[in-house]
């Protein structure tokens, strides 16, 4: 089946800074989601984005899909962007794979 | 988001005991999907449904059924809990717009749960 990884594992910022969270898939998808957990486990859909590049406030995702794999970038971050972030992929048999995830840490 | 509620929000049940997690949403969609997730791991599909008579297995089916009363509501079942079955069991709905090929997940609060 398709394999899903995502890096870093974690990763400690300082509150401003940017970064980019990267998502790697093994074969093609119909498409690819990001979300967001945060510490008290809510999790909140971010981008639906199978292709292409999509902006929703200091967050941002890229994918490639013809090189299989989707960039999330969060700029200027602060201490409520902590948490864990998901990337997970639909395959053609409408079958939901998510990743390991990146756990986050923006530390004031 | 209280438009996916999933009820009980925690459950302590023992070995071999049939345990029945409910899931009910008022965002009016068809799609509705139930992960569990494990300490430091991401999510997996148990089942899915894209409408009232649609029902799908997902990755880890096994030792669970659901039930799709309603477009609102989708319960799942361990007919014998097991303690591998401890973790945390999310409920979700979706729609496709077709008008921008978008589709969102909405999430439930998710039910711990322990099986001893």
């Amino acid at each position: 089946g398709i394999q899903v990884e995502q890096s870093p594992p974690d990763l400690i910022l300082q509150e401003g800074a940017n970064s980019t969270l990267r998502c790697n898939f093994s074969d093609s998808v119909n498409n690819l989601q990001w979300f967001h957990q945060n510490p008290w486990g809510q999790l909140i859909n971010l981008f639906y984005i199978p292709s292409g590049t999509k902006q929703n406030g200091r967050l941002s995702a890229t994918t490639v899909a013809t090189e299989r794999y989707s960039l999330l970038y969060i700029s200027s971050s602060q201490t409520t962007d902590s948490g864990v972030y998901f990337c997970a992929v639909v395959t053609s048999y409408d079958k939901v794979i998510f990743g390991p995830g990146t756990s986050l840490s923006v530390i004031p | 988001d209280a438009d996916v509620t999933q009820t009980p929000r925690n459950r302590i049940t023992k070995t071999g005991k049939r345990i029945m997690l409910e899931c009910s949403q008022t965002k009016g969609h068809d799609r509705m999907y139930w992960y569990r997730q494990d300490p430091g791991l991401g999510l997996r599909l148990i089942y899915y449904s894209f409408d009232v008579k649609d029902i799908n297995k997902g990755e880890i089916s096994d030792g669970y059924s659901v039930s799709r009363q309603a477009q609102a509501k989708f319960s799942l079942s361990l007919e014998s809990a097991i303690p591998n079955q401890t973790a945390l069991y999310f409920c979700a709905t979706s729609d496709f717009d077709w008008r921008i090929s978008s589709e969102t997940q909405y999430f439930g609060p998710g039910t711990r749960l322990l099986v001893l």
